[in-house]
């Protein structure tokens, strides 16, 4: 069975610098999707980046970026120029190519960012 | 703005109430799913409906059942619940049901509240 693991319950940033959230997961499947998910206080969870194991080049979106090792399983998510609207939980995904759509989520990390 | 609707927003029920929660989406998806998720954890599957038939129970209680009237509508009737079934309910959807890259959108979920 797949797992993902956040091992940092909670992290802190200053304001307008960089802080990496670490995720790894288990898995003995070969395609597979990779995906980081933030909600906020205000608890809707959004999409903030997603990598195909296929692929190489690891995804940026503008201000987050992740760190893919696939021989590691490692996928941590690096956001850049850290906002007071960045704070928030944020959770590792992981869903297989065979499956139902079925997302596997790790334990969550929750962001402070200080001003 | 949250392209996945759910309502209500919040939600008060005895033991012996039966009520409904829905869930809404215009976007075409055709696979949608229901999440549970206690406080500071992240979000349990229940089930997920694919091309509006269930494609996954996962072993969930009776006292929850699931209903897709169409492609747009899924909602989830509550009866005889439990104070440990209190939790926020989240609704997500994704373009299709099967494995790949297509995010979930989730929607801002109902907080139930088991009295």
């Amino acid at each position: 069975a797949q797992t993902v693991t956040q091992s940092q319950p909670e992290m802190s940033v200053q304001e307008a610098e960089t802080v990496t959230l670490s995720c790894t997961y288990d898995t003995s499947e070969s395609d597979y999707y990779l995906f980081w998910y933030k909600q906020p206080p205000s608890r809707q969870m959004i999409l903030v980046i997603r990598q195909e194991a296929y692929k190489q080049q690891n995804a940026t979106e503008n201000r987050f970026s992740v760190n893919f090792q696939k021989a590691a399983k490692s996928f941590s998510l690096k956001i850049s120029d850290s906002q007071l609207g960045d704070a928030a939980m944020y959770f590792c995904a992981y869903r297989g190519s065979s499956n139902t759509g079925k997302l596997i989520f790790g334990q969550g990390t929750t962001l402070q960012v200080k001003p | 703005d949250t392209e996945v609707t759910q309502t209500p927003k919040h939600l008060v029920m005895g033991m012996t109430n039966k009520k409904s929660l829905k869930c809404e989406q215009h976007m075409g998806h055709r696979a949608m799913y229901w999440y549970k998720q206690k406080a500071k954890k992240p979000p349990e599957l229940m089930f997920v409906y694919s091309y509006e038939k269930l494609s996954i129970n996962e072993s969930v209680p009776s006292r929850f059942s699931p209903e897709c009237p169409n492609s747009s509508l899924l909602n989830l009737h509550l009866h005889a619940l439990q104070p440990e079934d209190s939790a926020l309910y989240l609704c997500a959807s994704s373009l299709t049901g099967g494995g790949g890259n297509q995010p979930q959108h989730f929607g801002d979920g109902t907080r139930l509240s088991i009295l």
